[in-house]
């Protein structure tokens, strides 16, 4: 059992270049969802998921694309990135949508130059 | 909009020191969930505790223990004869439907600022 699985773990873009980080669970969570951790600010949320096929945007939406074909898969797509993208990203998972316990992978840290 | 506000952002103790970081949230919600979680040096989050707005009971687990009172807001969290290894950054966070109240619609995690915690030999 992997828990919560992210790819890369670093990443370095150049302005408008995008990419897509992976996120994976293997504990069949119905519900994920995507961070961004900023000095200072804790971690605000981008995109959720509340099961396959449906997904929802976060706080801080602008800049991001999310799709879960699968109760697995949760990948974040930056469409162009920018500097102010550079951030590190947490994807986390829970057994089930009601204020169950978020459980976090290990994080990307993307470097946007 | 919901809140959660860790006022210390850094604490330096020696070891075996006892150590409290305060937690003080605003939300409107009557039905709520407290976390805690850890971010040690290696930069992973991990849970360490759940708590929802009806149970006020104080929880211990090991030099851990946790002190909620709704009457002033606070989730406060106590480390007990510090370690070396409880050197991390630790984070509060509320949780929030997002949609309308309706939990099932989806929730978000609001964050404190986290407090830098520095245990020295």
């Amino acid at each position: 059992n992997a828990g919560v699985t992210q790819t890369p773990k670093f990443q370095v873009l150049k302005t408008g270049q995008s990419m897509t980080l992976q996120c994976a669970q293997d504990m069949n969570h119905e519900y994920m969802s995507w961070y961004r951790q900023d000095p200072g600010m804790g971690l605000r949320l981008i995109h959720y998921s509340v099961g396959a096929g449906i997904t929802d945007q976060g706080e801080v939406p602008n800049g991001y694309n999310v799709s879960r074909s699968t109760t697995e898969d949760f990948p974040l797509r930056l469409l162009s990135a920018a500097p102010s993208q550079t951030s590190v990203y947490f994807c986390a998972s829970s057994s089930s949508v009601r204020r169950e316990t978020q459980y976090f992978g290990p994080g990307t840290r993307l470097l946007v130059l | 909009a919901q809140k959660v506000t860790q006022a210390q952002t850094e604490i330096s103790v020696v070891e075996k020191e006892d150590v409290t970081l305060d937690c003080v949230y605003e939300t409107r919600d009557t039905t709520y969930y407290l976390f805690w979680y850890k971010q040690p040096p290696s930069g992973e989050l991990v849970f360490l505790i759940r708590r929802n707005s009806f149970d006020e009971q104080n929880e211990i687990s090991g030099r851990y223990s946790w002190n909620f009172q709704k009457s002033t807001s606070s989730f406060n969290f106590t480390i007990t004869a510090s370690q070396v290894v409880d050197s991390a950054v630790y984070f509060c966070a509320l949780s929030e439907a997002l949609k309308g109240g309706d939990f099932d619609a989806g929730n978000m995690l609001t964050f404190g600022g986290g407090t830098r915690l520095m245990v020295k030999p």
